[in-house]
C-alpha cells in the first residue's frame, strides 16, 4: 500500500515562530489533504492540495507531485496552532479513501 | 451547517463484549467513511459507504467488525466480540462526494475502551 512519512514527529515553537512540516509519500497521488486535529481530538481539513500551491491566512502548502512530497507552512505560530498535523493521500483504490501518515505534534507555547 | 454527529462520546466494555457506535453525516453527503485511530497513530479507515452501498471495506475485520448504512443515511459500526486491542477513538467522516475533490469532514469520533 501507499506509504506516508512525516517530518519532524514532534515541534515546540515560541509562540510567533515559523515553521516547515512535511510529508512524503510513496506513489503518484490524485488526492492530498491536509488536517489539523486539535487536543479535543477533532480533525479538522486544512488544505485539499495534489499540487500546487495554497494559502489560508497564516497556514500555506505546496504540493510537488513529480517529487512526491508536500510541505505546510505555519507562520507567527499561535497557542491555538498546538495539536497534530496530519497529511493524508489517496489509496490505490481511488475513491477519496484516505491514507492518513503518523503526524507531527505541535505544540506552541506562549 | 450541522456537522458530522456521532454518539456515544466514550465507551468502556470489558473484551469479549459487543457495542455499536452511530453516525450521523452532514446533511446532502452521499459518501460516509469509519475510521479507527489509535492512540499515538494516523486514522485508518475501515470502511466507507456510497449512499447505502460498500466502496472499499478491505481493511475491515470482517471476523468481528460490521458496519451499515441502511437508508443512505445514518451509519453503524458494531464490534461483536471486543478484543483488548481495539481500544481507540473511532471517527466517522462524511464528504459530499466519492472522488478526489471532495473534502472529508470529520465528526468528534468515540473513545472506545477495552478492559
Amino acid at each position: 500500500g501507499i506509504q506516508v512519512e512525516q517530518s519532524p514527529p514532534d515541534l515546540i515553537l515560541q509562540e510567533g515562530a515559523n515553521s516547515t512540516l512535511r510529508c512524503n509519500f510513496s506513489d503518484s497521488v490524485n488526492n492530498l489533504q491536509w488536517f489539523h486535529q486539535n487536543p479535543w481530538g477533532q480533525l479538522i481539513n486544512l488544505f485539499y492540495i495534489p499540487s500546487g500551491t495554497k494559502q489560508n491566512g497564516r497556514l500555506s502548502a505546496t504540493t510537488v507531485a513529480t517529487e512526491r512530497y508536500s510541505l505546510l507552512y505555519i507562520s507567527s505560530s499561535q497557542t491555538t496552532d498546538s495539536g497534530v498535523y496530519f497529511c493524508a493521500v489517496e489509496g490505490p483504490g481511488g475513491a477519496n479513501n484516505l491514507f492518513f501518515g503518523t503526524g507531527t505534534r505541535l505544540t506552541v507555547i506562549p | 451547517e450541522a456537522g458530522v454527529a456521532q454518539s456515544p462520546r466514550y465507551k468502556i466494555i470489558e473484551k469479549r463484549q459487543s457495542v455499536a457506535f452511530w453516525c450521523n453525516p452532514i446533511s446532502g453527503h452521499a459518501t460516509l467513511y469509519w475510521y479507527q485511530q489509535i492512540l499515538g497513530q494516523g486514522p485508518k479507515l475501515l470502511i466507507q459507504f456510497q449512499n447505502n452501498g460498500v466502496v472499499d471495506d478491505s481493511q475491515l475485520p470482517k471476523d468481528r467488525f460490521s458496519a451499515e448504512r441502511l437508508k443512505g443515511v445514518d451509519s453503524t459500526l458494531k464490534i461483536q466480540p471486543a478484543k483488548l486491542e481495539d481500544s481507540a477513538v473511532y471517527l466517522c467522516a462524511s464528504s459530499l462526494r466519492w472522488i478526489y475533490n471532495s473534502p472529508l469532514h470529520f465528526g468528534n469520533g468515540t473513545r472506545l475502551t477495552v478492559t
